[in-house]
């Protein structure tokens, strides 16, 4: 099975920079996924890590560690549309391959 | 192209009522899954395919039934609402076997 935890809740101000972080304990997996999901739409994909070491897209950036069970997502820059819930999940290696998720955190951005 | 589409967007049910909810893509896409949303529980699975004429099981199926006739819409079918069904149903596609998954936009569902 996988466990994925998050935190709930986090705040930050517009122009700075957060990091959410994500952990898990699993059997295996393919890889990791980030997804952003706005208030009453659906999820929509930000990034897929693979291998171990930071991805950069723009302002956002994402980071895995496989051997410390561990992930985060980095945003700069932070704007106000960035308000959000952003969900971690697991693609595991064996059976459907079928995202798990986490349970979200959402990110408060204030002026 | 449309991407995944869903219907209905909203739809109130009594306990004991029957329904479908409809899900299609355009893109070709091997891979769909259908996930409820409750607010502090993330998504979770319920029925996925990975193909025509492919159905399984996920985290939270029972209730629920599903087929996939064609490689296109993967309907979700509601046995025999209950409250606890009141939740937003997202239907989701993906090409590759670890890709990216498309969301359609979901469906609200209360039971009463």
């Amino acid at each position: 099975g996988q466990n994925i935890d998050q935190p709930t809740e986090m705040t930050a101000t517009e122009g700075a920079i957060v990091q959410i972080n994500c952990t898990y304990q699993t059997s295996g997996f393919n890889g990791l996924f980030w997804y952003q999901q706005h208030a009453g739409e659906a999820p929509t994909f930000l990034s897929y890590n693979v291998l171990d070491g930071l991805e950069e897209k723009g302002r956002f950036s994402s980071f895995l560690s496989r051997s410390k069970g561990y992930s985060y997502l980095l945003l700069k820059e932070l704007q106000m549309k960035d308000s959000a819930s952003y969900l971690c999940a697991l693609s595991p290696s064996g059976g459907s391959y079928i995202p798990t998720f986490g349970r979200g955190t959402s990110l408060i951005v204030h002026p | 192209n449309a991407g995944v589409t869903q219907t209905p967007k909203f739809q109130v049910l009594k306990t004991g009522q029957s329904m479908t909810l409809q899900c299609a893509q355009d893109m070709n896409h091997e891979y769909m899954s259908w996930y409820r949303q409750d607010p502090g529980m993330g998504l979770r699975l319920i029925h996925y395919s990975v193909g025509a004429g492919i159905t399984d099981q996920g985290e939270v199926p029972n209730g629920y039934n599903v087929s996939r006739s064609t490689t296109e819409d993967f309907p979700l079918r509601l046995l025999s609402a209950a409250p606890s069904q009141t939740s937003v149903y997202f239907c989701a596609s993906n090409q590759d076997r670890v890709g990216e998954q498309y969301f359609g936009p979901g469906t609200r569902l209360t039971v009463t």
